[in-house]
Parts: structure tokens; sequence; C-alpha cells
């Protein structure tokens, strides 16, 4: 197992295109996490999965973000019409629920709203 | 939301010598976490805290969660150049489910 992996690392965008960020989480974990890290912060908390349900998502920043994790492994996250303020690092972590919750952060994506 | 100090916000130190640093928040946690990242990438876990008092070292680092389960404290021995990052705390407070709150960061200089 080589860890969470994200894809893109880097994400430049024209304000107002929707973009979408893919996370693989360690195979074996079932909760998937989402996060967002601008400069200088620590990670702030967007929303969960546990499998495939979404269980937090109150502290998605807008309803121009959602996140989908349809058959509880990968999961995507999307910004529509995105603004300038949406540049950050976009983390994705997961967890094994069976277990102390551990989390287990990927590389990010690099997200600039031109 | 739950705010998480952490302190000091950076450090400059001599290779060789300890560092110490801690997090406080304004409400009980049952699990700390803390971290480690370099520019560009994503957090890396150091050392993980499930029970009030509880002190765990990995390697050189040593972390303990406080009596409280207010605060956590992590230390690091004989410093050394790739020591160099950003070190966050992480809490998992009981009222909020699994929803983890992070510190605003230790940045750590190591000097040759």
């Amino acid at each position: 197992d080589t860890g969470v992996s994200q894809d893109p690392r880097h994400k430049i965008t024209k304000r107002g295109q929707n973009v979408t960020f893919r996370c693989d989480p360690i195979s074996e974990h079932n909760r998937l996490y989402w996060y967002r890290q601008t400069l200088g912060q620590g990670p702030e908390f967007l929303t969960y999965f546990q499998n495939e349900a979404q269980l937090e998502k109150s502290r998605l920043l807008s309803d121009r973000f959602s996140a989908e994790r349809p058959k509880g492994s990968f999961s995507t996250l999307e910004i529509q019409r995105t603004e300038q303020g949406d540049s950050a690092m976009y983390l994705c972590a997961s967890s094994h629920s069976g277990r102390p919750d551990t989390q287990y952060f990927g590389p990010g994506t690099r997200l600039t709203v031109l | 939301g739950q705010q998480l100090n952490q302190s000091p916000q950076s450090m400059f130190i001599q290779e060789g010598e300890d560092v110490s640093m801690n997090c406080t928040s304004s409400s009980i946690f049952n699990t700390w976490l803390w971290y480690k990242q370099e520019p560009g990438e994503g957090p890396v876990l150091l050392i993980a805290l499930y029970k009030a008092g509880e002190l765990t070292s990995n390697g050189r680092l040593t972390a303990q969660f406080g009596i409280t389960r207010k605060d956590s404290f992590l230390n690091i021995s004989a410093s050394i150049p790739s020591d160099v990052g950003i070190y966050f705390c992480a809490g998992q407070s009981p009222n909020t489910g699994n929803q983890f709150y992070f510190g605003t960061g230790t940045s750590l200089t190591v000097i040759p």
C-alpha cells in the first residue's frame, strides 16, 4: 500500500471555472476526510465519509463545494464557479473506524484561481 | 469551532538542541495527534495519543497527552537539520464526532 494519493497535485484555473479533485485512500480505510489549508494555517475540516455515506458536510465552505464517494473507495471534491479566494491546498486524509481514529494525509492538491 | 492554540509560532535553534512545543484547547479532547508538514506536501503523522497522561515516543520525538485533556506537548531531542518543517497538533473532541481541529503550527528552523 502506497498511502493516500491525490490527483492532480497542482491545478491552475480561471475564475468561474469548475474544478474536481480526486482522492484515493489507504485501501483498508473506510473513513475519508477533506480539508482545506491556506498559507500559514493548519488544515481546516470540510467534510468526511464513512464508506459511501457523507456523515458531516456542514463545514463545506459554500454550496459551490460538493464531495462524493460513490462506491466507498475513492472520493472527489468539486468546486463550482471558482473564486480567487478558493486558492488553497486541498488535503485528503483517511482512517479506519475500527481503530483509534488516526488520520493519514495525502500530498494535497494545490489550487490556484486566477 | 474549537480553538487550538499552538506555541511557539516559530523557533530557530542550533543543531543538537532540544525543542519543546505545546498545544492547548478550550475544551476537552479524547485524541491528540502530532504532524509534521514540509513545503508543498501533506502533513505526516508523527505521534498519536489516546489517553490522558499518556506519554509516547517515536525515536527522538516524545509527546504527552495532558492530564486535563486540554493540552498536549511535543519534544524533539538532539535536533538535526532534517527536523525543519511545520509541526501541527490536532485534537478530536468527544462532542463533535470524528472531526479533528488543527493548531496553527510551529515553524521549526534548525541551524547547522
